[in-house]
């Protein structure tokens, strides 16, 4: 399958603790996008790379988030100290460069912060 | 602010009935628009987009949309609804007052009656 994958798909951590999360985009796509996902809400945009520049950061909720995308392959978020109110999917997502190509999204990695 | 509204939450539709589900959106310039659709259990699929041209578009699974700039809405419509067409679908846009940044609603339950 070349789709967009996503790793881990559930994570349960306690407060405090600091999570990762990773996304392997479909290999072509040049743009990778982060979202975060609570019940009853449509993603919420966080950050988006081309290729290895992140291009938007202030969408991220907070300094504890951050988000990676080294060698412009899959990317890397990160949580740190994490918090109740983290808990939520977050969703990943790829497409080719250009505002008007449609997104093609991984099932999503649900955190649980206990 | 630029937003996309969705202004139901759930609609009810018996199968072979057709189906609307409603966006609208606030948005300057000429933005993309997009509908995707979510399954349980599954990551959010792309349905169809509107880019420029004609304003009927049609997308996967039997769905079109129709984009009606001077009412600002873009609503998804189906001629005859099936039981498996029950899903939440999301309306989003990407571009439009110089923003790259993609915007979804907060999603419409479709619940199809056998």
């Amino acid at each position: 399958d070349t789709g967009v994958s996503q790793d881990p798909r559930h994570k349960i951590t306690k407060r405090g603790q600091n999570v990762t999360f990773r996304c392997d985009p479909i290999s072509e796509h040049n743009r990778l996008y982060w979202y975060r996902q609570t019940l009853g809400q449509g993603p919420e945009f966080l950050t988006y790379f081309q290729n290895e520049a992140q291009l938007e950061k202030s969408r991220l909720l907070s300094d504890r988030f951050s988000a990676e995308r080294p060698k412009g392959s899959f990317s890397t978020l990160e949580i740190q100290r994490t918090e109740q109110g983290d808990s939520a999917m977050y969703l990943c997502a790829s497409s080719p460069s250009g505002v008007y190509n449609e997104q093609f999204f991984g099932p999503g990695t649900r955190l649980t912060v206990l | 602010a630029q937003s996309v509204a969705q202004p139901e939450d759930q609609v009810n539709v018996a199968e072979g009935n057709p189906l609307t589900v409603k966006c609208t959106y606030s948005v300057s310039g000429n933005p993309y628009l997009f509908w995707y659709v979510q399954y349980p259990n599954r990551g959010l699929q792309f349905l169809l987009k509107y880019i420029t041209g004609d304003n009927l578009v049609k997308g996967s699974y039997g769905f079109e949309a129709e984009f009606n700039k001077s009412q600002t809405s873009f609503h998804l419509k189906k001629p005859s609804a099936l039981v498996s067409d029950s899903a939440l679908y999301f309306c989003a846009f990407q571009g439009g007052g110089g923003s790259y940044i993609p915007t979804f609603g907060r999603g419409t339950s479709l619940i199809v009656h056998p």
